[in-house]
């Protein structure tokens, strides 16, 4: 019974392929996130998602596309993968933008 | 700009020892502050959280915050470090819904 969960947990792939990563809370919250964490560690939102409404899109290349299906579910779509995209990506919920709660990652490999 | 800053990138203590961990920010009023904590291979866990009210914040694990207006602080602490508690650490503040964290402190611990 994971509060947020993320599939896969890890992900190789070649570059210029497309992938997914899927997010699915079952903690009844109306806001998602994702966060990306570099090599450095260093940890920058993405975008969020409030009841499938997006709100936050940070500085973020159009190849990087995420889809809310359900209040749920946030998942993010990766086209024409590159070497600079291999990273940890967080996925994260909360009620009300306040305290969120982060699933285990998804960590890119991109060669 | 709002920014967060943990000036120690790593600190290393012997295990029994007292920790602190430091964070200053930098944002017009009284943000939401955090603490979360990232285990090897692992996601973010939060530690603790301040809103408002008093400024000695309690936390799992036996951590403990105290919020500092006047010096922009929101410093970590723990009276007795476990092997265990090696990891990286993460101030983190949120801001219209957004969380912008600090750039880490890893915490080494000795036998």
């Amino acid at each position: 019974d994971t509060a947020v969960s993320q599939t896969p947990k890890y992900l190789v792939t070649q570059m210029g392929n497309d992938k997914s990563i899927k997010c699915e809370q079952n903690l009844g919250h109306d806001t998602m996130y994702w966060y990306k964490q570099d090599s450095k560690k260093f940890l920058k939102i993405m975008f969020s998602y409030n009841n499938k409404e997006l709100i936050i899109n940070e500085t973020v290349p159009n190849r990087f596309s995420p889809k809310s299906p359900d209040k749920a579910h946030l998942n993010l779509h990766i086209n024409s993968l590159e070497l600079g995209d291999s990273a940890v990506y967080f996925c994260a919920s909360s009620q009300d933008d306040k305290t969120q709660y982060f699933g285990p990652g998804t960590r890119l490999l991109v060669l | 700009a709002q920014s967060v800053t943990q000036p120690d990138i790593h600190i290393t203590v012997s295990e029994g020892a007292s920790l602190e961990l430091r964070c200053n920010y930098s944002y017009g009023a009284t943000p939401y502050l955090f603490w979360y904590v990232q285990s090897p291979g692992q996601g973010l866990q939060l530690l603790l959280k301040y809103f408002s009210g008093d400024t000695l914040v309690q936390g799992i694990k036996g951590f403990e915050a105290e919020f500092k207006r006047s010096q922009s602080s929101f410093n970590l602490r723990k009276p007795s470090v476990h092997w265990s508690d090696a990891a990286e650490y993460f101030c983190a503040v949120s801001l219209t819904g957004k969380l912008i964290f600090g750039q880490g402190t890893t915490l080494q611990v000795k036998p």
